[in-house]
């Protein structure tokens, strides 16, 4: 059971790229989210989906994208990357309901130079 | 939207003895209540949580209190051990359609052998 499956690892880009952080989960879940870990700051919610065609803004969603065309998938673009997008992204999916704990992918760490 | 706080930044404690992380939260429609424990380089992951209707919570060494009234929720570790070490998360699911989780800003704990 691989649960959430974030790719890739590590990346670095140049200011003005774009890039898609890729996300897959194998558990079956509705919800889905997308997380930035900036030192000293916690997660802030970046973008969720509560189901396959359906996707939300959370805290801090300017300069991201994504789409969510299966129940599975849930991939985060970033176009224009600016160094602010410096950070590490975390993909998470959590049960239908409300009183289910989200599981976490390993993390992108992107480095915006 | 949830705004959570949490308390306090760091915390060093001697190995044996307790630790106690404070979170306050905003929102009172606010109904479940994760605890993440997360190593250094690792993703986020559950060590204990709370739902509204419960005051509180216990597992081994863990336990999770909550007060509705007040708005706030605690994490009590008991004698701490080396690898408690990390740092943690309170977060609150909430948010417009209940499905988002806020996070605290975490907690660096150092258990002192």
């Amino acid at each position: 059971n691989a649960g959430v499956t974030q790719t890739p690892k590590f990346r670095i880009l140049k200011i003005g790229q774009s890039m898609t952080l890729q996300c897959t989960q194998d558990m079956n879940h509705n919800y889905m989210y997308w997380y930035r870990q900036d030192p000293g700051m916690g997660l802030k919610l970046i973008y969720y989906s509560v189901g396959a065609g359906i996707t939300d803004k959370g805290e801090v969603p300017n300069g991201y994208n994504v789409s969510r065309s299966t129940t599975e998938d849930f991939p985060l673009r970033l176009e224009l990357a600016a160094p602010s997008q410096t950070s590490v992204y975390f993909c998470a999916s959590s049960r239908l309901g409300t009183n289910f704990e989200a599981f976490f992918g390993q993390g992108t760490r992107l480095t915006v130079v | 939207g949830e705004n959570v706080e949490q308390h306090p930044s760091t915390l060093s404690v001697q190995e044996g003895d307790s630790a106690v992380i404070k979170c306050t939260y905003s929102d009172s429609a606010s109904n479940y209540f994760p605890w993440y424990k997360q190593e250094l380089g690792k993703r986020p992951q559950l060590i204990i949580d709370i739902r509204s209707n419960v005051g509180e919570k216990k597992d081994q060494r863990i336990a999770v209190t909550l007060n509705k009234t007040a708005k706030h929720f605690s994490l009590h570790i008991t004698e701490t051990q080396p690898e408690d070490s990390a740092v943690y998360f309170c977060a609150a699911r909430g948010g417009n359609t209940g499905n988002q989780f806020y996070f605290g800003t975490g907690t660096s704990l150092t258990v002192i052998p």
